[in-house]
């Protein structure tokens, strides 16, 4: 059983484009989160959702644009991919409140 | 916001020897500090968590220690083996936010 999954888990493209990465969790969880993991494997939150709502935006591009149809799910899309978007993706979460945070496996974007 | 600072980024032991892993934050309002352990190419995973009402806790060869009047905590891993390398992250959770420390590489020598 998966707890929290995300797709793809490799994803290669070119300058310009733009991409989805997608996250769902089966753990009935009401906070969900979106990380940055750069080559020097800084953990870096970008966003956070509580119950489909937009929590927190750290300071990313609004070519950034988080997704949360359900409260399972909370998709990442990304516009005029950039060099510098590339990275380890990690999608998590976790219960409300002081509890651990479960991660998916993680997305590694590469933009050539 | 939160500030979380993990030392040493590097860290080097004989099998059977002891690790010790420091973070400090910043913000008060931090009420729970998980630890995570990487392994090269996978998701961090918990390994032992502490809440702010609680100054250790233990968990077989793993120990973390809070300290909140100094705003510090620490993570002892002791009788290592070659399967506990891996990156170690701290955190530190309020409003919502895990923040991480910037991780420690420990390699632990067979």
């Amino acid at each position: 059983d998966t707890a929290v999954s995300q797709t793809p888990k490799y994803l290669v493209t070119q300058m310009g484009n733009d991409k989805s990465i997608k996250c769902e969790q089966n753990l009935g969880h009401d906070t969900m989160y979106w990380y940055k993991q750069d080559s020097k494997k800084f953990l870096k939150i970008m966003f956070s959702y509580n119950n489909k709502e937009l929590i927190i935006n750290e300071t990313v591009p609004n070519r950034f644009s988080p997704k949360s149809p359900d409260k399972a799910h909370l998709n990442l899309h990304i516009n005029s991919l950039e060099l510098g978007d590339s990275a380890v993706y990690f999608c998590a979460s976790s219960r409300q409140g002081n509890t651990e945070a479960f991660f998916g496996q993680g997305t590694r974007l590469t933009v050539v | 916001g939160e500030n979380v600072e993990q030392h040493p980024s590097t860290l080097s032991v004989q099998e059977g020897d002891s690790a010790v892993i420091k973070c400090t934050y910043s913000d008060s309002a931090s009420n729970y500090f998980p630890w995570y352990k990487q392994e090269l190419g996978k998701r961090p995973q918990l390994i032992i968590d502490i809440r702010s009402n609680v100054g250790e806790k233990k968990d077989q060869r793993i120990a973390v220690t809070l300290n909140k009047t100094a705003k510090h905590f620490s993570l002892h891993i002791t009788e290592t083996q070659p399967e506990d390398s891996a990156v170690y992250f701290c955190a530190a959770h309020n409003f919502n936010k895990f923040y991480f420390g910037s991780g420690t590489k420990l390699n632990v020598k067979p």
